[in-house]
């Protein structure tokens, strides 16, 4: 039972790359949850899927685009990268409540 | 717009002392709060959710209390010890049942042997 994972762990882009942080979950969890992490700044929400099929923005959605491929996968991909999305990339999904959020290890995201 | 305030500044404390964090929010009412743990490079880790109806929740050696007139939640660890450093993040729903929260920045604790 692994809970929620993150591939890749750390990449570096050229600003105007493109690519996709895929995250899963085999917690049977509704819910799943993309956010980003900066200095001074805590977890800020990018997008949302409140179930399979779904998806909402959050916060900061401008800049990424996400899939709901099916109740285990949530994709995100940033579709021409820039400096300003350098951080740290969290999946999260929550129980039947959706209270409590598991997360993932996180992705790296450096861009040049 | 709804706003969680806790701590920027590292807390620092001798071991088996216990560490007191404060979380603060404001235009919110919000019908529970919650308390995550991460360390360096990792996710964070559900601790403790405490209820608008709950003052106080214990877990081992953690315990949170929740004043909403105050509208403050205060996190204590008792006989902290050095693996217990870590930044905790308080958390709080936003309205309507989507699971989407909002976090505070963290407070990190370091717990000097």
């Amino acid at each position: 039972n692994a809970g929620v994972t993150q591939t890749p762990k750390f990449q570096v882009l050229k600003t105007g790359q493109s690519m996709t942080l895929q995250c899963a979950q085999d917690m049977n969890h509704n819910s799943m949850y993309w956010y980003r992490q900066d200095p001074g700044m805590g977890l800020r929400l990018i997008y949302y899927s409140a179930s399979e099929g779904t998806t909402d923005k959050g916060e900061v959605p401008n800049g990424y685009n996400v899939s709901r491929l099916n109740k285990r996968e949530f994709s995100l991909r940033l579709e021409s990268a820039a400096p300003s999305q350098t951080s740290v990339y969290f999946c999260a999904a929550t129980s039947g409540r959706r209270e409590t959020q598991y997360f993932g290890p996180g992705t790296r995201l450096l861009v040049l | 717009s709804q706003k969680i305030e806790q701590n920027s500044e590292a807390l620092n404390i001798q071991e088996g002392k216990t560490a007191t964090l404060t979380c603060n929010y404001t235009n919110y009412s919000p019908a529970y709060l919650q308390w995550y743990r991460q360390d360096p490079g990792r996710g964070p880790v559900f601790l403790l959710l405490i209820r608008e109806n709950e003052k106080e929740k214990r877990k081992e050696r953690l315990k949170v209390t929740f004043d909403t007139t105050l509208k403050q939640s205060l996190f204590h660890i008792t006989a902290s010890q050095p693996a217990d450093s870590a930044t905790y993040l308080c958390a709080l729903p936003l309205s309507g049942n989507t699971g989407k929260l909002i976090f505070g920045q963290g407070t990190t604790l370091q717990v000097k042997p």
